[in-house]
């Protein structure tokens, strides 16, 4: 079972970029979740799809940050354009809705922003 | 300006020694909880789980206790190792398959360190 897929693992780029940041969830799980850790403020939720539609976008710090998933294996978190501010750890996160609602965390993309 | 980052409770114990985790939730309507294990570089990574209908549960060396009354949850690690220390989260949910779409609410972290 390979788990959640996230690509890059690491990412450097400079202010101003676009970023695409890659999930694909476990094969099966029907929620997906999109979270930023930072030292500042830990794990936060920026959003989640059930069924690959969006149902909390609350999260999402502004709009210069927007999530797709245009099919049940593969999701995308892009920033346009890319601030220093935005520099985290994205994790993917994956679940089925019906039984113990236990998310798999992909292992992460360091982002870097100069 | 100077940056304030969180400051996360940090818990020391020697090598097999029992650690206990303590988390604070709000939301008395919270029916499902987790806690996670977060080691560098790596996501969290789930421990075990409880549901509001029981107040114990056991895993292999882990112990979560849950106490509604005042909303207290604690993670138990009997015999700690080196290799438990990591970063604890714990996580609850409200509304755990019913149309909440099981989103879960993190705590800030404890930091558990294990000397040899």
């Amino acid at each position: 079972d390979a788990g959640v897929i996230q690509s890059p693992r690491h990412e450097v780029t400079e202010m101003g970029q676009e970023v695409t940041l890659r999930c694909k969830p476990i094969s099966g799980h029907n929620s997906l979740f999109w979270y930023r850790q930072t030292m500042m403020r830990g794990l936060e939720l920026l959003i989640y799809f059930n069924n690959n539609v969006p149902i909390d976008d609350s999260g999402m710090p502004e709009d210069r940050f927007s999530a797709k998933m245009p099919n049940a294996s593969f999701s995308t978190l892009k920033i346009q354009p890319s601030e220093p501010r935005d520099s985290a750890v994205y994790f993917c996160a994956s679940s089925m809705r019906t039984g113990n609602n236990e998310q798999f965390f992909g292992p992460g993309t360091r982002l870097t922003v100069l | 300006g100077e940056s304030v980052g969180l400051h996360l409770p940090t818990l020391s114990v020697q090598e097999g020694d029992n650690s206990i985790i303590n988390c604070a939730y709000s939301n008395s309507a919270s029916d499902y909880f987790i806690w996670y294990k977060q080691e560098s570089g790596k996501g969290p990574q789930f421990i075990i789980d409880i549901r509001s209908n029981m107040d114990k549960r056991q895993g292999q060396r882990v112990t979560v206790l849950l106490n509604k009354t005042v909303k207290h949850l604690s993670l138990q690690i009997a015999a700690t190792q080196p290799g438990d220390s990591a970063v604890y989260f714990c996580a609850e949910n409200s509304n755990a398959g019913g149309t909440s779409y099981g989103k879960l609410t993190f705590g800030q972290g404890t930091i558990l360190t294990v000397h040899p």
